[in-house]
């Protein structure tokens, strides 16, 4: 069945780190991907898609690249902020279907 | 308001009793979703509506679980004879088109359900 792993938190960085957050997929098909961002008291918001291998989402000074030859999308920003706290969640969409399948999140905290 | 509106925010019930969750998606989405997150654990699928009717219910837990939307807008999770393990917060979403491929679903903030 479809699947999503990303990495175990909690991250714990200071200020302008780099930050790297794995995600790896198991789907059938041609999924497209996503990554979701939850920060403290709020919903789940997007924050990037990549609908095709070797497509690149960002947003925010995020990216990820979809990567089928390795089923991953890892997401990757340069130089973190404390704002940039909160729990990260990588999800797929599987082309049939139209509900999102999610892994079980990562959460971040960047202290200054 | 601009965005999916869940009710209650909170809900706490006795083992054994029936609750209902309310969603309100955003104005003219014709895909809705609710998801059940259990604490430290990612969203999973619960149900998908497509207009009124449901297009994917197989995430539904057991036959305790319902949703409706009957007129193709509000949707509610019906949930009878509570249990301890249903104890989580309850997620909705909405979505413009069918949520087929890079179609943004957009999230409520969640009820969040403790069963005592």
């Amino acid at each position: 069945g479809n699947s999503v792993t990303q990495m175990e938190g909690p991250v714990t960085l200071s200020e302008e780190a780099f930050l790297t957050i794995n995600c790896t997929y198991t789907a059938t098909g041609y999924p497209s991907l996503f990554w979701y961002v939850q920060y403290p008291g709020e919903g789940l918001q997007l924050l990037l898609k990549a609908t095709k291998a070797d497509d690149k989402g960002s947003n925010k000074g995020f990216e990820a690249t979809y990567r089928k030859e390795t089923t991953s999308f890892h997401l990757e920003k340069g130089s973190v902020q404390v704002s940039d706290s909160a729990v990260y969640f990588c999800a797929l969409r599987a082309g049939s279907q139209g509900n999102l399948i999610f892994g079980k999140g990562t959460k971040l905290s960047v202290k200054p | 308001g601009a965005g999916v509106s869940q009710t209650p925010s909170n809900k706490v019930t006795e083992k054994g009793k029936y609750v209902e969750l309310r969603c309100d998606p955003i104005s003219g989405h014709t895909a809705l979703y609710w998801y059940r997150q259990s604490l430290g654990q990612g969203p999973e699928f619960l149900i998908y509506f497509q207009g009124t009717g449901a297009a994917d219910d197989s995430g539904l837990p057991n036959d305790r679980f319902f949703a409706v939307r009957p007129e193709g807008s509000v949707s509610t999770l019906k949930i009878q004879r509570t249990e301890r393990g249903d104890s989580a917060v309850y997620l909705c979403a909405s979505s413009p088109r069918t949520g087929r491929g890079n179609t943004e679903a957009f999230f409520g903030q969640g009820t969040r359900l403790t069963v005592v």
